[in-house]
């Protein structure tokens, strides 16, 4: 238990179907992050949030919207994906500031895209 | 952006000391040398960071020579619960690229 939690756990949707990946973290941290794990791939940075505002986007296609309402809650939006979009979702969060990048994970969600 | 590179695969046994090293020649002055652990379909896992000379904790020890261009993760009587994948990062908190990682294999 990270004190990051992720919802859902797994995820099967069809290519043109709308859903939502969750994240909430609960330990007070002001940093939270979107990141993509193909399989046989390493970890890709998506997102980053500092207190709330986006501060990085690596490139990443429109149908992945992100959203951070507050600093303890972080959201990633899907819609009309494509097949090689099936890959593990984590989040992760830190504090803001500073020059220790130490992140805490969540478990990821399991997405698979019919 | 300091790039790192390290072993793509490494065998032990139990109850042995594992050592990986990881290179990172770019390495800038800010940057601090992370280490984390991942185990299948689970998040990455923090296990260590140092900037410079050693770090120890109770799970495993850091060392990082003088001109911080390459470290050594060092597991101490590893079990077979050790297997994992360990990634090397190096960089500030927006600025951490995670590489290939060392598959780290233990086996009875």
């Amino acid at each position: 238990e990270t004190g990051v939690t992720q919802t859902p756990r797994h995820l099967v949707m069809g290519m043109t179907n709308k859903k939502s990946l969750k994240c909430e973290q609960h330990l007070g941290h002001n940093a939270m992050y979107w990141y993509k794990q193909s399989a046989k791939k390493p970890l890709e940075l998506m997102f980053v949030y500092n207190f709330k505002e986006q501060t990085e986007n690596n490139s990443v296609p429109s149908r992945f919207s992100p959203e951070c309402p507050n600093s303890s809650h972080l959201f990633l939006h899907l819609h009309t994906l494509q097949p090689e979009d099936s890959a593990l979702y984590l989040c992760a969060s830190s504090y803001s500031g500073g020059l220790r990048p130490e992140q805490y994970f969540g478990p990821g969600t399991r997405l698979t895209v019919t | 952006l300091a790039k790192t590179t390290q072993p793509i695969s490494m065998d032990s046994y139990e109850g042995q000391e594992v050592n990986i090293t990881c290179s990172h020649n770019n390495i800038a002055t800010n940057d601090y040398i992370t280490w984390y652990q991942q185990f299948p379909s689970q998040g990455p896992r923090f296990i260590i960071q140092g900037y410079k000379t050693k770090v120890t904790n109770e799970v495993a020890s850091l060392f990082i020579p003088a001109d911080r261009k390459s470290s050594t993760l060092s597991l101490p009587r590893v079990s077979l619960s050790d297997t994992a994948v360990y990634y090397c990062l190096v960089g500030d908190k927006d600025d951490m690229r995670f590489g290939a990682g060392t598959r780290l294999t233990v086996k009875p």
